[in-house]
Formats: C-alpha cells, structure tokens, sequence
C-alpha cells in the first residue's frame, strides 16, 4: 500500500499570494494533520481534521485554513503569504482521531515565499 | 501544556559504535505516548519507536531502543551499532491524551556518523 502522499513537492510563491497544498493518507486511514516545519525547527502543529471536520487547532492565524474531503484527503489553504510562511509542510495520517502509537508522515511539500 | 527538549543540536559517532540522544518532556497528562522520529535530508519524517506512558518495559525495535525512565521525564534514543545511514535529523516527540493523536516535537539533534 502506498504511504501518505502529498503534493506538490515543492513550490515558490511571492508574498500576498495563496498556496494550496494536499495530502492523501495511507488507505483506511481517517485522520489527517498539517504540520509547519521551519528551518532549524521541529514540527508544529497547525491542524487535525477528522471524518470532514477540524478536531484541533495550533496557534497558527485565520490566513491557515484546511478542510477534509470524503475521501479523506486533505488541502491546506494559506493566504496573503508572508515570507515567514517558507517552510517544509506536513501532512501525517493516523487510522482514528485517538491513535495513540502511530502517526505517519508524508514527505512534504516545501514552500518558498519570495 | 506539553514541552519537548533535546540539548544536544549535534552528536558525532563512528560506525559500529552505540550512540544515545536525549530528550526531556514536560506535561500534565498523566497518559501520554513518546515517539522518535528519523528526518533524513529528503525531508520526510521516518517513524522509529513509540512507547506509552503505561509501559512497563522499555520499547525495543530492531537497532532502536526508548530508554524511558517516567519519574526523570526523560525518553532518550538509543542506536546500537550506528550505520553511515543513520546520518540525519532526530526528533523526539509526545502525544496527550488532551491532544488526540497531535504530536508535541523538540527541535531535534543533528546525527552525523562517520566511518
């Protein structure tokens, strides 16, 4: 079976612009998370969707958006990009919203503002 | 709120040798998992190990070992005989109960092993 797959792999972008990134999850698999990792720094989170709706939230503003599809991929929308928005997004897809010992991650989408 | 710290930015090991990472964490949940993650240059996030708060014995996966000690919070990595392969980013990372399956990460050790 294939892993989580996200796309594209990589994208440039100018400020003010918007982004729209997605994410398949492994087959069965119901929950989808977005992470921001930027350079230098671990993950963190941004958002958790489960069965189409948003299970939790991190600290990120309201330009972050994303929504779950029936099939349960996934898209996360960001608007009027700002040059700290460059980082290496993550998608990680886990079988329940309360899967305690597996999260699997894609390998991400780098996204560059200029 | 739920804290990962990994003191070490850079570690050096030569091949064959064992090699230990370290990672403390801070939460309030008294059900929690800890996981390790691989990142090679590519970027992806490889799973390495997992262990639960309620886990009596340390985890164990081939080469991985989670030397988990609750009352210390702390969950080091252990790599036994390291492989030029294992040259990359290491992260731990937590989950709570209060953030369903959402991880928590450190800002990672850089892994350099050289032959």
């Amino acid at each position: 079976d294939a892993g989580v797959t996200q796309s594209p792999t990589h994208l440039i972008k100018t400020r003010g612009q918007h982004v729209t990134l997605r994410c398949s999850p492994i087959s069965g698999h119901k929950s989808v998370s977005w992470y921001q990792q930027v350079l230098g720094q671990g993950p963190q989170f941004i958002f958790q969707y489960y069965e189409k709706e948003e299970r939790g939230r991190g600290n990120f503003p309201d330009r972050f958006s994303a929504r779950q599809f029936p099939n349960y991929s996934s898209e996360l929308n960001v608007n009027a990009l700002l040059l700290g928005d460059s980082a290496l997004y993550l998608c990680a897809s886990s079988l329940e919203l309360q899967t305690y010992n597996e999260q699997f991650f894609g390998p991400g989408t780098r996204l560059t503002v200029l | 709120a739920q804290k990962i710290t990994q003191t070490q930015p850079g570690m050096f090991v030569q091949e064959k040798e064992a090699v230990t990472l370290d990672c403390t964490y801070d939460t309030s949940d008294q059900s929690y998992g800890l996981f390790w993650y691989k990142q090679p240059s590519s970027g992806e996030m490889i799973f390495l190990i997992y262990q639960g708060s309620y886990d009596e014995q340390n985890a164990t996966e081939g080469r991985y070992s989670l030397n988990f000690q609750k009352a210390r919070k702390s969950a080091n990595l252990v790599i036994s005989a390291s492989q030029l392969g294992d040259s990359a980013m290491y992260f731990c990372a937590m989950r709570g109960v209060s953030g369903y399956s959402t991880l928590t990460f450190g800002k990672g050790t850089m892994l350099l092993v050289s032959p």
